[in-house]
């Protein structure tokens, strides 16, 4: 079975641009996380989606989106790059519902802002 | 608020000694909680889940709501079990919305 599958896995941005990361989840999962990995913050929630809906949201601003497609697919952008955003950004999927929680990663997308 | 602290940065132990990884969580309901393990070059990936009550690669960790800790422990630590550990706090349900602690690297000596 197919793992997660982020894309792409490296880039390179300038501030101001806007960026947009794919995840495809394990097949048959229906919930998709992200995850921001800094050296100085560490792993911090993003957002989840289950059935095409966001069920929760962690604590960035408005320039982070995201939504999920009818084949479970995720993708999150950021707009108005900011240099703090250089970040390993992670994606990850479950069953969903009762085991939303157990997440399965995939390699993510290391974003760099210049 | 809900926190999720892991004191230690770097634990160092030779092969064969005893290993135990702290965490202590903060947290008004009943938790679920959980340790991530990331090897060198590898994924981030479950190690094990305090529901489950099982010995994943001889590591067992047991919540202590008393002391709101939730510490990985191994009788004898192996070279593979270098890694990268994150112990989790689910603050939200079933929304795969985790809580991660700082992380603790555990470098085991030969």
């Amino acid at each position: 079975k197919a793992g997660v599958t982020q894309t792409p896995r490296y880039l390179i941005k300038t501030r101001g641009q806007q960026v947009t990361l794919s995840c495809s989840p394990i097949s048959g999962h229906r919930s998709v996380s992200w995850y921001q990995q800094t050296p100085g913050q560490g792993l911090q929630f993003l957002f989840e989606y289950f059935s095409e809906t966001q069920r929760n949201k962690g604590n960035f601003p408005g320039r982070f989106s995201g939504r999920q497609f009818s084949n479970s697919r995720s993708e999150m952008n950021v707009s108005t790059l900011e240099l703090g955003d250089s970040a390993l950004y992670l994606c990850a999927s479950s069953p969903g519902p009762a085991g939303a929680n157990v997440l399965t990663f995939g390699a993510g997308s290391r974003l760099t802002v210049l | 608020a809900q926190r999720v602290t892991q004191p230690e940065k770097l634990l160092s132990v030779f092969k064969g000694a005893p290993v135990e990884l702290k965490c202590n969580y903060s947290y008004s309901g009943s938790p679920e909680l959980f340790w991530y393990v990331q090897y060198s070059r590898q994924r981030l990936q479950l190690l094990l889940r305090h529901i489950s009550r099982e010995s994943i690669k001889g590591f067992t960790a047991d919540l202590n709501k008393g002391e709101t800790s939730f510490h990985l422990k191994k009788p004898f630590a192996q070279e593979e079990d270098s890694a990268m550990y994150y112990c989790a706090l689910a603050s939200s349900g079933n929304t795969g919305k985790l809580i991660f602690g700082q992380g603790t690297t555990l470098q085991v000596k030969p």
